[in-house]
This record gives structure tokens, C-alpha cells and sequence, in this order.
């Protein structure tokens, strides 16, 4: 059965750096795959989507990548602000054809100190 | 639009006790996800309905849960009995399938405590 990773530990960067995250999985092949915002108590919100056959996505300070053959995506944030201080959660996509169901990994949590 | 409604915000409960939590989906979605964040496992995809109808169950644990979409705009999850290792948040999310997006849009969650 397919199985997806991120980063357990929580991720603390400086205000201004680039944030990295780490989405990685093994055993399938979804059509795209999402990433979402998730802050305590809320539930996650929708950020950005990639399709298999896109590389990089970005929208303002948001980037997102996908390597298909590496099975891996890299979600960026530039000029992290501490505002941007959440879980960050990757999500597969089914495989093409599959409806709309969504596989989830277990969330990074980011933290950005002034 | 108000977004997903979901109630209630809070369950306590007892050991034994049937639970019921609601889910109003966004206005025009029609598909329906529920589903359980924990720690240790994170957020599982517990049903998935589209058009009122289930298609995909796989994801309940056991008998204990049961799920219902009567109609587009209300959903139930119900557990009974209830276990303390049903103790988590409880999320519902919906989208509109057929118009090429594919975000889904999460309620606030109910937090379910079984004691």
C-alpha cells in the first residue's frame, strides 16, 4: 500500500529565510498532489495543487515541486514571516482516474522565530 | 458562503454512549469526505460520498461507525458504542467534483473526547 513521509521533527527557521518541506512517498503514482495549511485548532486549508506532469508551482511566496521519478515534493515558502507558523500537510492525489480521494501525511510543523 | 458547518465543536462522553456529529456542506458540492486526526495517525479518510452516495468506506474502522448523507446539504457520523480510542477530531470537507478543481474545503472539526 502506498505510504507517504514528512518530516516528523518540527522545522524552526529565522524570520526571512526560506522554509524547506519534505513530502516523500512510495508504492503509487497519484495524478497531483496538494499542499495545505493546518494551524491549531482549525482544520486544514487548501494552498496549493501540482499535476504529475508539472515540475514547480508557485503562488506569491509559495513554491512547490514534484519529482515523480524521485517520488518527492519540496514545498518552499520565501521571506518566511511569523505569521506563516503552522502544519503543513502533503496530501496524494489518487492515481489518474481515481475520483478525488485524498492521502494524507502526518504534517510537518514550521516555526518562524523573529 | 458560511464554508462547511460542522456540530457540535465538543463531544464528552462516556464509554458506551452513542455519539452523532453533523456536517452541513459548502452550497453546490457535491461530494462529502469524513475524517479522524489523532496524533499518532494523523488525518485518515474515514467515508467518501459523492452525490449522497457512499464510494468509498474503506476507511471505517469498524461496525461501531456508521455514516449517512440524506441529502446534499447534511451528513452524519455516528458511533455506537463509543470507545476512548475514538477520542480525536473529527473533520468534514467537501468539493465541488466535475469542474477541474480539486481542493477540498475542511469544517473546523469536532473534537471528540470518550472517557
Amino acid at each position: 500500500s502506498q505510504k507517504i513521509e514528512q518530516n516528523s521533527e518540527a522545522l524552526n527557521i529565522q524570520e526571512g529565510k526560506t522554509a524547506t518541506l519534505t513530502c516523500n512517498y512510495t508504492n503509487y503514482s497519484p495524478a497531483y498532489l496538494q499542499w495545505y495549511r493546518q494551524d491549531p485548532g482549525r482544520g486544514p486549508v487548501f494552498l496549493l495543487l501540482i499535476r504529475e506532469n508539472e515540475k514547480e508551482k508557485r503562488k506569491e511566496r509559495l513554491k512547490v515541486t514534484f519529482d515523480t521519478t524521485l517520488k518527492q515534493s519540496l514545498f518552499h515558502i520565501t521571506a518566511s514571516q511569523p505569521a506563516d507558523s503552522a502544519t503543513y500537510l502533503c496530501a496524494l492525489g489518487p492515481e489518474t482516474g481515481g475520483g478525488n480521494k485524498l492521502t494524507f501525511g502526518t504534517g510537518t510543523q514550521l516555526k518562524v522565530e523573529l | 458562503d458560511a464554508g462547511v458547518i460542522q456540530s457540535p465543536r465538543h463531544e464528552v462522553t462516556e464509554m458506551g454512549q452513542e455519539v452523532t456529529l453533523r456536517c452541513k456542506p459548502i452550497s453546490g458540492h457535491n461530494s462529502l469526505f469524513w475524517y479522524r486526526q489523532t496524533m499518532m495517525r494523523g488525518l485518515e479518510l474515514l467515508i467518501y460520498f459523492n452525490n449522497n452516495v457512499p464510494i468509498d468506506d474503506s476507511g471505517m474502522p469498524e461496525d461501531r461507525f456508521s455514516a449517512k448523507m440524506p441529502n446534499a446539504s447534511f451528513s452524519t457520523l455516528k458511533i455506537q458504542p463509543s470507545e476512548p480510542r475514538d477520542s480525536a477530531v473529527y473533520f468534514c470537507a467537501s468539493i465541488r467534483e466535475g469542474m477541474g478543481t480539486y481542493e477540498q474545503y475542511f469544517g473546523p472539526g469536532t473534537r471528540l473526547t470518550v472517557t
